[in-house]
């Protein structure tokens, strides 16, 4: 049973579009939300990341929006870009350990 | 991240062969762990150590066995592998109580 569900599975965004990709979750414990970016070839590596205490941050032109009633959080990419290009996992953080998302595959056209 | 290694980066084997696939990291932190990657699965977390005397289970560790040598040393293996371990392996780490883990480049294993 996956505790973090991601969506969509796979994404593709016009260059300069907005990429959204959405993650929900159950348990309330959790206590840290990372977003991980992976290219091919490549191990994730933590992109931007919030707690459950604040609703939204801000990174450049990545944004985590967090909903704490509804239990689900989300990756804002503004403006696109063909460098954006990648696989980007959502993670939920409890006792020490990590419960991952699925993977959202990403592909901005140029 | 080229401070978390791991050797080989690829490797097939045959079912029921024993193979170990090996992290080392130089950036002096306490915590290791193992991860495995599926399709649509995402990572799950096979092995997780906070230090050379504490080995922990993560959610996927039936078949698989860890070592930690050293601080800077976690090895994964698979004692008799079967084709459903086929998958890309990551190693990670992180320090102490700080939640930003560090992954290396990953071992593709493939089983036949």
């Amino acid at each position: 049973q996956q505790q973090v569900k991601q969506s969509p599975q796979s994404l593709i965004v016009q260059k300069g579009g907005i990429s959204i990709i959405n993650c929900a979750y159950e348990n309330t414990a959790f206590d840290y939300f990372p977003w991980y970016q992976q290219f091919p070839g490549k191990g994730p590596a933590l992109l931007i990341a919030i707690r459950p205490d604040v609703s939204e941050k801000k990174e450049g032109r990545f944004t985590i929006s967090f909903n704490k009633s509804a239990k689900q959080f989300s990756l804002h990419i503004m403006d696109s870009q063909p460098g954006d290009s990648a696989t980007y996992f959502c993670a939920a953080h409890n006792f020490n350990k990590f419960y991952f998302g699925s993977g959202t595959k990403l592909n901005v056209k140029p | 991240d080229a401070d978390v290694t791991q050797t080989p980066r690829n490797r097939i084997t045959k079912t029921g062969k024993r193979i170990m696939l090996e992290c080392s990291q130089t950036k002096g932190h306490d915590r290791m762990y193992w991860y495995r990657q599926d399709p649509g699965l995402g990572l799950q977390l096979i092995y997780y150590s906070f230090d050379v005397k504490d080995i922990n289970k993560g959610e996927i560790s039936d078949g698989y066995s860890v070592s930690r040598q050293a601080q800077a040393k976690f090895s994964l293996s698979l004692e008799s592998a079967i084709p459903n371990q086929t998958a890309l392996y990551f190693c990670a780490t992180s320090e102490g109580a700080k939640e930003t883990q560090y992954f290396g480049p990953g071992t593709r294993l493939l089983v036949l």
